[in-house]
């Protein structure tokens, strides 16, 4: 059965720290790992990542992926209070585009 | 951008009540994906579908079924409603090999 597991489950942090969001996978066929940043509404797409030790980026984001531990981390730092959201992120299975997703991790970031 | 529309934000429905939920996208993705998402549970993939009339089980598909005649819309159906599928609904769509893009949910209370 595939599994992806979040940590922490939930953080508080201040405005201007750095955080880091772990996932883990264990997945079928895996092609990809995703994150997402879901607010009040609709998750939205934050990272795709198939290649291992690649960094991407985008602004005070930033996210890795490490195969050979089955394991991901988003770094987000001077973190703002618009962050605070729950933090997703899923495995995908090559051979079906099918998605499987951790539980979260909830961030809020206060003043 | 991508839109992916549901039909409604709200739904309120009596148990035994057959209940439809409609998801609309207008990027000609060939696929697309139910999800409900619970408290501690995360997402879970209900059902998808990787072109029109053609339907695949996701991880908890009991109790529910779907409908895709056209290649923009997919449809979720609770067939007799019970309590235990008050949650809320997700609709996403992706072109293969692409992330999924989500609808904004339907939040679904079966009293």
């Amino acid at each position: 059965e595939d599994k992806v597991v979040q940590s922490p489950l939930s953080l508080v942090v201040h405005e201007g720290d750095t955080v880091t969001l772990n996932c883990s996978y264990e997945v079928t066929n895996f092609r990809s790992l995703l994150w997402y940043k879901q607010e009040k509404k609709a998750p939205t797409f934050l990272f795709m990542l198939t290649s291992s030790g690649i960094e991407k980026k985008s602004g005070r984001l930033s996210s890795i992926l490490d195969k050979k531990e089955l394991s991901s981390i988003l770094n987000i730092t001077a973190t703002q209070t618009g962050d605070s959201a729950i933090y997703l992120c899923a495995g995908e299975v090559g051979t079906a585009s099918k998605l499987t997703f951790g539980t979260g991790t909830r961030l809020q970031v206060t003043l | 951008d991508v839109k992916v529309t549901q039909s409604s934000r709200y739904l309120v429905k009596r148990t035994g009540e057959k209940v439809f939920l409609e998801c609309v996208q207008d990027m000609d993705h060939e696929n697309m994906f139910w999800y409900r998402q619970d408290p501690g549970l995360g997402l879970r993939l209900i059902y998808f579908s990787y072109d029109v009339k053609m339907k695949e089980k996701g991880d908890i598909p009991e109790g529910y079924s779907v409908s895709r005649e056209k290649k923009e819309r997919f449809s979720l159906i609770l067939e007799s409603a019970s309590t235990n599928q008050t949650s809320m609904y997700l609709c996403a769509s992706s072109l293969a090999t692409q992330p999924q893009h989500f609808g904004d949910g339907t939040r679904l209370s079966i009293l």
